[in-house]
C-alpha cells in the first residue's frame, strides 16, 4: 500500500530561522509529488509539482526538492505569514488510476 | 478570476438525514474532485468527475455519491448520515482529468449530531 509520511507533525520557528519539512513516500511509479499550503478554515493552496528526482522549484521563501524516496520543503528566513499547515501529496499508478495520496501535514508556526 | 465556490460553508444535520453539497469550479476547469478532511484521517479522496462522468472513486461506502453537470458544476450527496461523517468536505477543480495541481474551494463544514 502506498504510504506518504510527513515530518515533523508540528514545527515552531522564530522569524528568520530557516528549516525544512520532510515528505517521505513509498510508491512505485511516481508520476508527481505536490506541495500544498492550508490556512485554518480554508482549502489547501497549490504550491509546487515535482516530477523527477533531482528536480527543484522555488517560490519566494519556499524551495521544494525531490529525491527517489522523499521531498523536502525548505523555508528560508520564514515570516509569521508563513504559518500554516503544509501538505504533500503523491501521485502514482494504483489499480489503473492515479489518485493522489495526501500526507497528514506539518503544522508550522512562525513566531515574530 | 473567481475561485472554486462551495456552498453552503457550514451545515448541521441529524443522524439518518441526507445532505447535498455544491461546488462550482473555476471557469474552464473540467475536472472536479471531492475530498473529505478530518483530523484523524487527513485528506481522503472521494471521487473525481470529468465530462459528467465519474472517472475515479475512493474507498468510501455507497452512501457517498456525486454528479457533475454539463457546465462542470458538481454536487455530492451523503445519505443516511452517521456521526463519523462530520468533516470538512473539499471540492477541487483542475483543467483536465488526473491533473492534480488542484485549486481547492474553502470547503463545507458538515456537523452530524
Amino acid at each position: 500500500e502506498d504510504q506518504v509520511t510527513q515530518s515533523p507533525e508540528a514545527l515552531r520557528l522564530q522569524e528568520g530561522e530557516s528549516s525544512s519539512l520532510n515528505c517521505s513516500y513509498t510508491v512505485s511509479g511516481l508520476r508527481g509529488l505536490f506541495w500544498y499550503r492550508q490556512d485554518p478554515g480554508k482549502g489547501p493552496e497549490f504550491l509546487f509539482t515535482l516530477y523527477s528526482a533531482g528536480e527543484e522549484k522555488e517560490k519566494e521563501r519556499l524551495k521544494a526538492t525531490l529525491t527517489k524516496k522523499e521531498s523536502f520543503l525548505h523555508i528560508t528566513a520564514p515570516k509569521p505569514e508563513d504559518s500554516a499547515t503544509y501538505l504533500c501529496a503523491v501521485q502514482a499508478e494504483s489499480g489503473g488510476s492515479y489518485i493522489p495520496t495526501f500526507g497528514r501535514g506539518t503544522s508550522l508556526i512562525v513566531h515574530p | 478570476k473567481a475561485g472554486v465556490t462551495q456552498t453552503p460553508r457550514y451545515l448541521i444535520k441529524t443522524r439518518g438525514q441526507q445532505v447535498t453539497l455544491s461546488c462550482s469550479p473555476i471557469s474552464g476547469h473540467r475536472s472536479v474532485s471531492w475530498y473529505q478532511q478530518t483530523p484523524g484521517q487527513g485528506l481522503q479522496f472521494l471521487f473525481e468527475y470529468f465530462s459528467e462522468t465519474q472517472r475515479n472513486k475512493g474507498n468510501f461506502p455507497g452512501r457517498f455519491s456525486g454528479r457533475q453537470f454539463s457546465n462542470s458544476r458538481s454536487e455530492m450527496n451523503v445519505s443516511t448520515l452517521e456521526l463519523g461523517d462530520s468533516a470538512l468536505y473539499l471540492c477541487a477543480s483542475s483543467l483536465d482529468i488526473s491533473n492534480y495541481g488542484y485549486t481547492f474551494g474553502s470547503g463545507t463544514r458538515l456537523t452530524v449530531v
